[in-house]
């Protein structure tokens, strides 16, 4: 099956700081997702992004899909971004087996 | 409009116990998987459903077994409780059955095993 790393593992910041998540998948996709995971346990879908950029406020991601990674871009980050991000691929064509990374753990610290 | 919702959301069984969770989808869509994340790890894929029949089956044993009723909503069963399977039970839901639709996910069940 498809492989799903995260880097970094573990990320604080200082508030108002920006950072970039990566995520490599060992194979072509037809589902990435980036997750919010508070917690409280709850997985907040980000972004739907199997290929090309998307925005949303403070949140932007990117899908090189030919190169098999995606990034995950936080400005201006704030204490309400802190949790575990994750990064969850598919390739498994008519059905869905998403396959999530090891997540990259983030402290904003006022 | 009601998100995906899981019951119950805690409890606590003994080894050797059985165990159902159950969880209702986004109103409209049709498939429903679950997934187990044990502490520190991420989510792992257990089952799909779509249209009341199972998609797809991760690498978990026998013990581990869903069904989808015909309002798609589904339960998770595990039988013959193990330590190992003490972790939070995530189901998600999507309007279709293919891995290109989106995932939304319930808030989950956490289950602890003593």
């Amino acid at each position: 099956g498809i492989q799903v790393e995260q880097s970094p593992p573990d990320l604080i910041l200082q508030e108002g700081a920006n950072s970039t998540l990566r995520c490599n998948f060992s194979d072509s996709v037809n589902n990435l997702q980036w997750f919010h995971q508070n917690p409280w346990g709850q997985l907040i879908n980000l972004f739907y992004i199997p290929s090309g950029t998307k925005q949303n406020g403070r949140l932007s991601a990117t899908t090189v899909a030919t190169e098999r990674y995606s990034l995950l871009y936080i400005s201006s980050s704030q204490t309400t971004d802190s949790g575990v991000y994750f990064c969850a691929a598919d390739n498994s064509g008519g059905y869905q087996k998403v396959t999530f990374g090891t997540g990259t753990k983030l402290q904003v610290i006022p | 409009d009601a998100g995906v919702t899981q019951s119950p959301t805690h409890l606590i069984k003994t080894r050797g116990q059985q165990v159902t969770l159950r969880c209702s989808p986004i109103s409209g869509h049709k498939s429903v998987s679950w997934y187990q994340q044990v502490l520190g790890q991420g989510p792992q894929f257990i089952f799909q459903y779509y249209e009341k029949e199972e998609r797809g089956r991760g690498n978990f044993p026998d013990r581990f077994s869903a069904r989808q009723f015909p309002n798609y909503s589904s339960e998770l069963n595990v039988n013959a409780l193990l330590l190992g399977d003490s972790a939070l039970y995530l189901c998600a839901s999507s309007f279709g059955g293919s891995g290109a639709n989106v995932l939304t996910f319930g808030a989950g069940s956490r289950l602890t095993v003593l």
